[in-house]
């Protein structure tokens, strides 16, 4: 079964620090793997999105990475700010069926000042 | 250029009663999906059309969810009746063919079944 795990679930950091989101997927093979913002209250917002070939994508303060031979993804946010604090949802689409895409559950991201 | 466009924001109704939610997606976009999210979760796709036709619709509730898309434009998802359990958000979403494309969401329909 396609799955897409996210950890971890929640995180808390202070103002100005860097972290870390993790996902972990099981869908092989895919035809892209995307990362979404979706603040409190908000429909997702996508931040990146990344072919099976490729290993980096930046946007801004966000990057995320892709290792295809360990079907993990991580998105790695810099010198984080208080507009932050939203969840971070990974979503890969199989290379079957493009548009069967599977969502994670979502890092819940919390910035403190 | 606008978004997708969905009404109402938030509803609140009595179980067994009826709702419904109404999207407009991004112009030119030919895929529309309706997702359910439940709070801590990520979203779940109850139905998607490529159009006007339905190219998924394989996890939504039959018995009591409907969802139409006449004219390739505009859909509307119903409810009837609604039970507790479907106290959720409702994303409307497009693309412009399919998953190999970015999605992009609306800012969603809070539903709360009391």
């Amino acid at each position: 079964k396609n799955q897409v795990e996210q950890s971890p679930q929640s995180l808390i950091i202070l103002e100005g620090k860097n972290c870390t989101l993790q996902c972990n997927y099981t869908v092989s093979p895919f035809s892209n793997l995307r990362w979404y913002k979706q603040d409190t209250g908000r429909g997702p917002v996508s931040l990146t999105i990344m072919t099976f070939s490729e290993n980096t994508k930046s946007n801004g303060r966000y990057t995320a990475t892709l290792d295809a031979d360990t079907k993990q993804s991580s998105l790695h946010i810099t010198a984080s700010q208080l507009s932050d604090s939203a969840s971070y949802i990974c979503v890969v689409s199989p290379y079957s069926s493009a548009s069967k895409i599977i969502f994670g559950s979502g890092t819940r991201l919390s910035i403190r000042p | 250029e606008a978004g997708v466009a969905q009404s109402p924001r938030y509803k609140i109704i009595e179980k067994r009663q009826s709702v419904a939610f109404w999207c407009n997606p991004i112009s030119g976009h030919a895929t529309l999906y309706w997702y359910q999210q439940i709070l801590g979760q990520g979203p779940k796709l109850l139905i998607q059309f490529q159009n006007n036709g339905v190219v998924d619709d394989s996890q939504l509730p039959k018995d009591r969810f409907s969802a139409e898309r006449l004219k390739g434009v505009d859909s509307t998802l119903k409810i009837q009746p609604a039970k507790l359990e479907d106290s959720a958000v409702y994303l409307c979403a497009s693309s412009f063919e399919g998953g190999g494309n970015t999605i992009y969401f609306g800012e969603g329909s809070w539903l709360t079944v009391v």
